[in-house]
């Protein structure tokens, strides 16, 4: 049980255009998604907070602009990089969790690269 | 506000040697404690939780972890190691607070020698 899937797992793009990367609990209810991102050999860094129907609240440093989070569902929160540059390639994840004391359950993450 | 200091960002061991990763936190509040593992190019696969219940908690593939309140740590032992076992492993730290947000270590890369 408690499983996060996350499409695509990898992404190749020209700088400029803007990308949609979707996250789904396909087995919960996820009152609360999360979106981080990951540098090469470090920790996450989380970019930013989501609850079903509301906005979401983004951590210190992270351009609301830039990286637009949807989470319409509770089962569905998109993360869309919007005109994205050489510097946004990264390794983004999502995590989802229900209510109470239960876990962040990971994404399988996506590679993006921007050319 | 919460913390997560794992101690050596490397571990190697031998295959069948004990594996210890160590963990240790701050937290304003009572804590909920969390041991994930990454594989190269993937997400977050949870080991196991303490959520206040017994302090010393059994997880998948062998894992356990003891939460001992008086160290502040929540260090993470497997009594063999498997080649399999290679990978990242991140300790996090739940303070209770909204929104369940964690605060993650560093992240300690075990590497396990035939």
């Amino acid at each position: 049980g408690a499983v996060v899937s996350q499409h695509p797992s990898w992404v190749i793009c020209k700088s400029g255009t803007s990308v949609k990367i979707e996250c789904r609990s396909l087995d919960f209810q996820a009152t609360t998604m999360f979106w981080y991102r990951q540098f090469p050999k470090q920790s996450l860094m989380l970019m930013a907070t989501s609850n079903e129907g509301s906005k979401a609240t983004y951590e210190q440093g992270v351009e609301k602009d830039k990286f637009l989070i949807n989470h319409a569902s509770l089962t569905l929160s998109t993360l869309t990089v919007t005109s994205a540059h050489p510097e946004d390639s990264s390794f983004y994840i999502c995590s989802a969790r229900g209510d109470g004391l239960q876990p962040q359950h990971f994404g399988d993450g996506t590679r993006l690269s921007i050319l | 506000a919460q913390s997560v200091t794992q101690l050596g960002s490397h571990v190697s061991v031998s295959e069948g040697a004990l594996v210890l990763l160590r963990c240790n936190y701050s937290s304003s509040v009572p804590p909920y404690l969390f041991w994930y593992v990454q594989y190269p190019n993937q997400g977050l696969q949870l080991l196991l939780k303490y959520t206040s219940a017994a302090t010393l908690v059994k997880g998948i593939n062998g894992f356990e972890a003891e939460f001992k309140k008086s160290e502040t740590s929540f260090h993470l032992t497997k009594p063999s190691a498997h080649m399999s076992d290679a990978a990242e492993y991140f300790c996090a730290v739940m303070g209770g607070t909204s929104y369940g947000k964690l605060t993650f270590g560093q992240g300690t890369i075990l590497t396990v020698h035939p």
